[in-house]
């Protein structure tokens, strides 16, 4: 079984719905965190937490909010959901202290009509 | 701000060339680099992590290398096989802020 798995892996929706994805580890990290995924733009962090009590925002949250419903647990949610947000969407672990590597789910694609 | 460039945005080689994959970074006051691996439609694969304290790691056939000084890491792919074909990410950690290049999409033909 996968560590990292995101649910759903695609989805369609129109603007103005509210979309929430959902991200489970099995890896018993602390850290975790959501990016997304433009062509041509790399991966950008969208939130990040720490562990259950901490969230932080990462280089784009405007539009996005997350919740940290357990250690093994972590939302992002599109409260209004408009065109521009179109993208792949990753969920990321890592072990605690500084510098440890991240791993990353499969993905959700994406797609605001 | 840290910003992370790839060059060359697409690499086409013949099957058995060696290659190498360029990453630069303008803020050296990072903690580690990452190398991923990421194929159509798919997640990313983690290759290789530096510490910001190495020069280099190596996993078979693949080997990166940092220069923090001068904001530079390489990936170089030995004996390239069709199966490499993909899209390489280099990421830099500076106090989990991990900030990612665009990739370089490979391209091995048989």
């Amino acid at each position: 079984d996968a560590d990292v798995t995101q649910t759903p892996r695609n989805r369609i929706t129109k603007t103005g719905k509210r979309i929430m994805l959902e991200c489970s580890q099995t890896k018993g990290h602390d850290r975790m965190y959501w990016y997304r995924q433009d062509p041509g733009l790399g991966l950008r962090l969208i939130y990040y937490s720490f562990d259950v009590k901490d969230i932080n925002k990462g280089e784009i949250s405007d539009g996005y909010s997350v919740s940290r419903q357990a250690q093994a647990k972590f939302s992002l949610s599109l409260e209004s959901a408009i065109p521009n947000q179109t993208a792949l969407y990753f969920c990321a672990t890592s072990g605690e202290g500084i510098g440890n590597e991240q791993f990353f789910g499969p993905g959700t694609r994406l797609t605001v009509l | 701000k840290q910003e992370v460039t790839q060059i060359p945005a697409a690499l086409s080689v013949p099957e058995g060339e060696n290659l190498v994959l360029n990453c630069s970074f303008t803020d050296s006051a990072i903690y580690n680099l990452q190398w991923f691996r990421q194929d159509p439609g798919k997640g990313l694969t983690s290759l290789l992590l530096i510490q910001s304290s190495q020069r280099e790691q190596t996993s078979g056939r693949l080997n990166a290398s940092l220069d923090k000084s001068s904001g530079r890491s390489t990936l170089y792919i030995a004996a390239s096989q069709p199966g490499d074909s993909a899209t390489y990410l280099c990421a830099v950690n500076g106090n989990n802020d991990m900030r990612f290049g665009a990739g370089t999409r490979l391209t091995v033909k048989p």
